[in-house]
């Protein structure tokens, strides 16, 4: 079975603080994806990447930045937390195109 | 851009038949996922459709239609552990991007 694997079930920070988010798979997937889930707005893709030390704008980046060293780890990283990015993270896997996403469990930060 | 439109809620009894649809404008169209999730866990998957028509799997069945910009998840013989939220996610044309529509929250009752 494909495990994706995240750091933190719940998380608390305080406003200004850097946030890291890491995400683990094990299937040896090419492509990794952040999202964020928010009441009423579904899942929203922040940040993604194809390949080692590649990635790409999703359609909410501004606040995240994303790191991606190894083929199995993308880490969501939240240079100085605010307020409006209380949420739930959600980070997912997919070997390729027409493939299904394989979502984490989920991290729910809070900043205060 | 992408919009993708499906039902906030709908209520159900168990035994039941329910029919959740989603529409979707697209620029590009590679595919639809739906994908279930219970409360407080991770979306897990359904069903992937890319050529018009219907895909059966056990309980569930899933529909598209690419001209219409339409598919729907047919839910049969609800049970209870089906209360959950489903949500429609749509491939763009180049890449492995979903953009997912806001969810339905499914709840069945005895």
């Amino acid at each position: 079975d494909v495990k994706v694997t995240q750091s933190s079930r719940y998380l608390v920070k305080r406003t200004g603080e850097k946030v890291f988010l890491e995400c683990v798979q094990d299937m040896d997937h090419e492509n990794m994806f952040w999202y964020r889930q928010d009441p009423g707005l579904g899942l929203r893709l922040i940040y993604f990447s194809y390949d080692v030390k590649m990635k790409e704008k999703g359609d909410i980046p501004e606040g995240y930045s994303v790191s991606r060293e190894k083929k199995e780890r993308f880490s969501l990283i939240l240079e100085s937390a605010s307020t409006n990015q209380t949420s739930m993270y959600l980070c997912a896997s997919t070997p390729g195109q027409g493939y299904e996403q394989y979502f984490g469990p989920g991290t729910r930060l809070t900043v205060t | 851009g992408q919009n993708i439109d499906q039902p906030t809620e709908m209520t159900a009894t168990e035994g039941a038949i329910v029919q959740i649809n989603c529409t979707y404008q697209t620029s590009g169209f590679n595919g639809l996922f739906w994908y279930q999730q219970h409360a407080g866990e991770a979306p897990t998957f359904l069903s992937y459709n890319v050529l018009d028509g219907l895909e059966e799997k056990g309980r569930f069945s899933s529909f598209l239609s690419r001209s219409k910009g339409y598919s729907y998840l047919l839910l049969k013989e609800l049970q209870m552990k089906d209360s959950a939220s489903y949500l429609c996610a749509v491939v763009k044309a180049a890449g492995n991007k979903l953009t997912f529509g806001g969810g339905t929250r499914v709840l069945v009752k005895p």
